[in-house]
């Protein structure tokens, strides 16, 4: 079985630019989360989804937006791209189960550099 | 602020010999908590999970230990084998909101 895949892998943006990062999450899992990862830090709260739906937004400007598809794939967008938007991007899909307890499987990342 | 801190950035073990890493949380709404590895270039894999109601869960080599009172919880890796190597994080969830993940431990397992 696939597991949760996100593209591009790598990507170099100038200050200003936008950028869309993909995610497709695993079979039959409706639930995608987003996180920024720093170096040296843990993953940082973005966005989730879930069926569509915005379910979550972590602490973070207006210049980040994220979508779901109907197929549960994602995309994340930033615009006006700072350099300390420079980071690896993660996506994580879940199931939750009857009894609450949810958890994340993550992809690879989209690595981002910002010059 | 951190709600889930992991103090150590670093733990050197020998092979064969166990792996204790730590977590603390300041939540008490946390109810379910997560540990994953994440080597170079990958991203996380999810390793084994506790929900607050269980102070103990075991998996293979891999044990969780959740000590609610104090807000700490721990993993045991035993025995510990090269292969271990990675950085781990602890995350916690608070029921219907979202994973808020610790900075990391970056365990070496020398042979």
């Amino acid at each position: 079985d696939a597991g949760v895949t996100q593209s591009p892998t790598h990507l170099i943006k100038t200050r200003g630019q936008h950028v869309t990062l993909r995610c497709s999450p695993i079979s039959g899992h409706k639930s995608v989360s987003w996180y920024q990862q720093v170096l040296g830090q843990g993953p940082q709260f973005i966005f989730q989804y879930y069926e569509k739906e915005e379910r979550g937004r972590g602490n973070f400007p207006d210049r980040f937006s994220a979508r779901q598809f109907p197929n549960y794939s994602s995309e994340l967008n930033v615009n006006a791209l700072l350099l300390g938007d420079s980071a690896l991007y993660l996506c994580a899909s879940s199931l939750v189960s009857p009894t609450g307890q949810e958890t994340q499987y993550f992809g690879p990342g989209t690595r981002l550099l910002v010059l | 602020d951190q709600q889930v801190k992991q103090n150590s950035p670093s733990l050197s073990v020998q092979e064969g010999r166990i792996s204790i890493l730590n977590c603390d949380y300041t939540n008490s709404m946390f109810d379910y908590f997560l540990w994953y590895k994440k080597y170079p270039a990958e991203g996380p894999t999810f390793l084994i999970s506790i929900s607050s109601i269980k102070d103990k869960n075991e998996d293979g080599r891999f044990t969780v230990f959740l000590n609610k009172s104090a807000k700490h919880l721990s993993l045991h890796i035993v025995p510990s084998q090269p292969g271990d190597s990675a950085v781990y994080f602890c995350a916690a969830r608070d029921y219907g909101q979202n994973f808020v993940f610790g900075p990391g431990t970056r365990l070496s397992v020398l042979p």
